[in-house]
C-alpha cells in the first residue's frame, strides 16, 4: 500500500515568482506513477504533471515541474513565473499498485498544500 | 465534449436518512470512482467501478454502497447518514482503470444536519 505525506498545509508567493511544494511518499512497488492535481474553489481536480518511477528525467509541463528523488521517495512541484490562477489547493497522489497492475482509479492522495499567489 | 457530471451540486440531509448521489462519466469513459474529501480525513477512496463491476472499494463501512449502469453512470448510495458523513463526494471517469487520464467532476456538497 502507498502512503502519501505533504508536509506543508498552506505556501504563498508572490506573482511571478517561483515556489516548490513538497511531497514524501512510501510504496513497496518497484514500479510506480506519481502525480500532482491542483483543486481550484471551483473544486474540480485537474490533473497538473505525472512521474513514472522508471523514468530518470524529470518531468516537466511547461511551467511546471518535478523535482524526483527516487531513492529519497521525494516528488516535489515547482511551479515557475507563478500566476493568479495558480492560487489552489495542491495534492501529491499515487494509484494503487498490485499483481492485477496499476489501477489508475484508486488514488492514495497527500493532504494537500493551499497555495495562494499574491499580486 | 461534456465533463464529468455530478448531481446534485449541493445537499442537505438529516441524521437518519440515506441519500443517492449520481455521477455521469464523459462519453466513452467507462470506469469511474469516488472519493470523500472532509477537511480531517482529507481525499479518501471509497469505490471503483469498470463495465458495471466494482474493481475495488476503499476502507468505509457498509452504510456505503455504489452500483454503476450499463451506460457507465454511476451511483453511491449512504445509509443512515450520520453527522460526520458531510463531506465532499467526487467522482471521476476514465476510459479504462489502466488509463492514467482520469477526469474529475465538481462533487457533491453533502451536509449532514
Amino acid at each position: 500500500a502507498q502512503t502519501v505525506t505533504q508536509s506543508q498545509p498552506e505556501m504563498s508567493v508572490q506573482e511571478a515568482e517561483t515556489v516548490t511544494l513538497s511531497c514524501t511518499y512510501d510504496t513497496s512497488e518497484s514500479n510506480y506513477y506519481l502525480f500532482w492535481y491542483k483543486q481550484p474553489p471551483s473544486r474540480q481536480m485537474i490533473l497538473v504533471i505525472r512521474q513514472e518511477a522508471y523514468k530518470q528525467q524529470n518531468a516537466t509541463e511547461n511551467r511546471f515541474s518535478v523535482n524526483f528523488q527516487k531513492a529519497a521517495k521525494s516528488f516535489s512541484l515547482k511551479i515557475s513565473d507563478s500566476q493568479l490562477g495558480d492560487t489552489a489547493m495542491y495534492f501529491c497522489a499515487s494509484p494503487d499498485s498490485n499483481a492485477g497492475g496499476t489501477s489508475y482509479g484508486k488514488l492514495t492522495f497527500g493532504q494537500g498544500t493551499i497555495l495562494t499567489v499574491h499580486p | 465534449k461534456a465533463g464529468v457530471t455530478q448531481t446534485p451540486r449541493y445537499l442537505i440531509k438529516t441524521r437518519g436518512q440515506q441519500v443517492t448521489l449520481s455521477c455521469s462519466p464523459i462519453s466513452g469513459h467507462r470506469s469511474v470512482s469516488w472519493y470523500q474529501q472532509t477537511p480531517g480525513q482529507g481525499l479518501q477512496f471509497l469505490f471503483e467501478y469498470f463495465s458495471e463491476t466494482q474493481r475495488n472499494k476503499g476502507n468505509f463501512p457498509g452504510r456505503f454502497s455504489g452500483r454503476q449502469f450499463s451506460n457507465s453512470r454511476s451511483e453511491m448510495n449512504v445509509s443512515t447518514l450520520e453527522l460526520g458523513d458531510s463531506a465532499l463526494y467526487l467522482c471521476a471517469s476514465s476510459l479504462a482503470p489502466g488509463s492514467y487520464g482520469y477526469t474529475f467532476g465538481s462533487g457533491t456538497r453533502l451536509t449532514v444536519v
